[in-house]
């Protein structure tokens, strides 16, 4: 059964750094693009990035790019999402989500990671 | 960069009722278009892929349809568990690079 299991609720102060994890199992992780989405609260979902754990290929929405940065240690099967100084808009839901083989479709989602950046 | 625009932002019927929910791309993007159901709480859920194929367990009351920049999804009997927010996806095949609409609000009259 594929799974993607993600990291726990994280509250945290503006210009604190954090790291995200998403870990995939039940599936060939190298062999897939992991995404991330961003759902502000109350809002809609955005693209935020997508990793190719294969070979560390990483690709940013313009929005979110320089913002953060995304990663994985295939070693473990994990994808990462990370932040250098959080602020009080980094305030969100995210969510990892494979994209299917063949034509990219989000298939599998992990089921969220709740970020709260408050002073 | 392409645009998705979802009609209406909030939709208002009973159950057994059909209902009709667009999305407009900004320009061509073929097929390539997905819709996914988010309920509240929980992750999105892979609705309709490639405009008009519905995914893996989901019920035949389910239809997507459109090509290029208009599309719609269409529930043809509303049961009770499908009032939730329904958001469009658009995808390019290279490199990977998804856009979502602002969804749709599908709530019970």
């Amino acid at each position: 059964e594929v799974q993607l299991v993600q990291s726990g609720a994280e509250v945290k102060k503006p210009g604190e750094s954090l790291k995200i994890s998403c870990k995939g199992s039940g599936y060939s992780f190298t062999s897939y693009w992991i995404g991330w989405v961003r759902q502000m609260p109350g809002k809609g979902l955005e693209w935020m990035g997508i990793i190719y754990p294969g070979d560390s290929d990483t690709r940013y929405s313009p929005s979110f790019q320089g913002q953060v940065t995304i990663s994985a240690d295939k070693s473990i099967s994990t994808a990462y999402l990370q932040w250098s100084s959080l602020k009080a808009s980094d305030t969100a839901m995210y969510y990892c989500a494979r994209l299917r083989g063949g034509d990219n479709w989000n298939d599998y989602w992990g089921q969220g990671t709740l970020v709260t950046v408050s002073s | 960069e392409i645009v998705l625009t979802q009609s209406p932002a909030t939709l208002s019927l009973s159950p057994g009722e059909r209902a009709t929910l667009s999305c407009r791309a900004s320009q061509s993007v073929s097929s390539y278009l997905a819709w996914y159901q988010q309920k509240p709480g929980q992750a999105p859920r892979l609705l309709i892929y490639d405009a008009s194929n519905r995914a893996t367990g989901i019920p035949a009351r389910f239809s997507g349809s459109g090509s290029g920049t208009d599309f719609t999804l269409t529930i043809s009997s509303l049961e009770p568990e499908d009032f939730a927010v329904y958001y469009c996806q658009q995808r390019s095949n290279w490199p990977p690079r998804n856009t979502f609409g602002q969804g749709t609000k599908l709530e019970i009259k």
